[in-house]
């Protein structure tokens, strides 16, 4: 079966730091990968898709970016935090054999900027 | 355009039945999604329904899609203590190959 891990699960950062969050997925390959942040538990907003190595896309211009190294792991970055970048971090799988989107959600991130 | 809509809170009784509404202005969505997230987690999965489907049943949970009104209903029932959480609507729609989520509906349980 497949599983999504998101590591840390929590993370307290100072406004001007650095942030990296890692997504893996076990037990699918060649998924479609996304980010997605949550504030203040409502409504998701789409970050960065992914349908393959090295294949970013980006849905809202920010202080964030993302990489694929890996077929299975997803990076979200950034060079320096701001407070907005306070939220709930999701990251996300779809399979590409797949007709429809149907995505698995991981545990989240919870990321506070102060 | 890919708006979908939500009502921001329910709140039932124990035992009572739940519904909760979304509505989508995409006439081209071909697959519709209900997800579950509780406090501090990821969403879940519940169940989703085919564009050329009216209904779908799933234990205690049923779907209804109306497709002339764009309006998709997720009912459950005999509503529990643990089904207090927020639910998400999303619409996939081919030409855009992604999900769009509604805004979420805080169901509250009260015994």
């Amino acid at each position: 079966s497949q599983t999504i891990h998101q590591w840390p699960a929590t993370l307290v950062q100072p406004v001007g730091s650095p942030l990296s969050l890692e997504c893996t997925v076990e037990g699918t390959s060649n998924p479609n990968l996304y980010w997605y942040r949550q504030a203040a538990g409502r409504g998701l907003q789409l970050l960065f898709y992914s349908v393959g190595i090295g294949q970013i896309s980006s849905e809202v211009p920010q202080n964030l970016s993302a990489s694929r190294p890996q077929d299975r792991q997803f990076i979200l970055s950034s060079k320096k935090l701001l407070l907005s970048d306070s939220g709930f971090y999701l990251c996300a799988w779809s399979s590409r054999t797949e007709s429809t989107d149907t995505q698995y959600f991981g545990p989240g991130t919870r990321l506070t900027v102060l | 355009g890919e708006d979908v809509e939500q009502s921001l809170f329910l709140s039932v009784r124990e035992g009572d039945s739940s519904v909760i509404n979304c509505t989508y202005t995409d006439s081209s969505s071909t697959y519709l999604y209900w997800y579950k997230q509780e406090p501090g987690a990821g969403l879940q999965l519940l169940t989703y329904i085919f564009s050329n489907m009216d209904m779908k049943q799933d234990q205690r949970l049923t779907v209804l899609l109306n497709k002339k009104d764009k309006h998709l209903s997720l009912r459950i029932a005999d509503t529990q203590t643990g089904d207090s959480a927020i639910y998400f609507c999303a619409e996939y729609t081919g030409t855009a190959s992604k999900l769009t989520f509604g805004t979420g509906t805080r169901l509250q349980v009260t015994l």
